[in-house]
């Protein structure tokens, strides 16, 4: 069974500095990766995902993610940080429902808050 | 502009009661989904849905119900058998059942149930 965990409920970076989000997965087949993010009371969008194409992958707004899988990570990384980067971040894999083929499950990770200091 | 669109944005309802949560898309997916979003527990699947009249239950079925009888629209249900419905809940979609396919989701509905 897939799963995801995200290392840290709550992330505090200075406007400016590296954002560096942690998520490591486990998945008995090769996965698919996604980063989603969340701004308050709205829905999620996505950030990047991850193939098995290029092992670094490139998002929006900046964001990029690479997929190690002798460590079983994708963790999300930002060069420097913006006020608008505020939001919580979800880490999720891709699975693949059991006995119906092709159905697609995203197992999602508890997210991380980001909160950028001025 | 096509989107996913979740009614109402914010829904009070007393307890035992059942109460309907909308969703329509244009984005002309053929998958569907409904999430319970809850703080610190991430995102969990309750029900979703492949193409018309079909629909499967997902992680945390268990007094929820859903529709599907148009490809637009897929609404759930939140029976008085939900023993904890006050969440957020978010609906998507996907092009297809491909794994790399990604969702697109509402804005979400709030539920307050006392």
């Amino acid at each position: 069974a897939q799963s995801v965990t995200q290392l840290g409920s709550h992330v505090s970076v200075s406007e400016g500095a590296l954002v560096l989000l942690r998520c490591n997965y486990s998945s008995s087949v090769p996965p698919y990766l996604f980063w989603y993010v969340q701004y308050p009371n709205q829905g999620l969008q996505l950030l990047l995902k991850y193939t098995s194409a290029a092992t670094l992958v490139k998002g929006i707004n900046g964001f990029e993610a690479e997929f190690k899988k002798s460590e079983t990570s994708f963790h999300l990384t930002k060069p420097s940080a913006h006020m608008s980067d505020a939001a919580e971040y979800f880490c999720a894999v891709s699975a693949v429902f059991p006995l119906i083929q092709g159905a697609q499950k995203l197992v999602f990770g508890q997210g991380t808050r980001l909160t950028i200091n001025p | 502009d096509g989107g996913i669109t979740q009614s109402p944005k914010y829904l009070f309802r007393k307890e035992g009661q059942n109460v309907t949560l909308s969703c329509e898309q244009n984005l002309n997916h053929d998958a569907m989904y409904w999430y319970r979003q809850d703080p610190g527990q991430g995102l969990r699947l309750i029900y979703y849905s492949q193409i018309v009249n079909d629909f499967q239950k997902g992680d945390i079925a268990e007094g929820y119900s859903v529709s599907r009888e148009k490809k637009e629209s897929f609404p759930l249900t939140v029976t008085s058998a939900q023993k904890n419905p006050t969440a957020f809940y978010l609906c998507a979609s996907s092009k297809d059942r491909g794994h790399n396919s990604p969702l697109h989701f509402g804005n979400g509905t709030r539920l307050t149930v006392t």
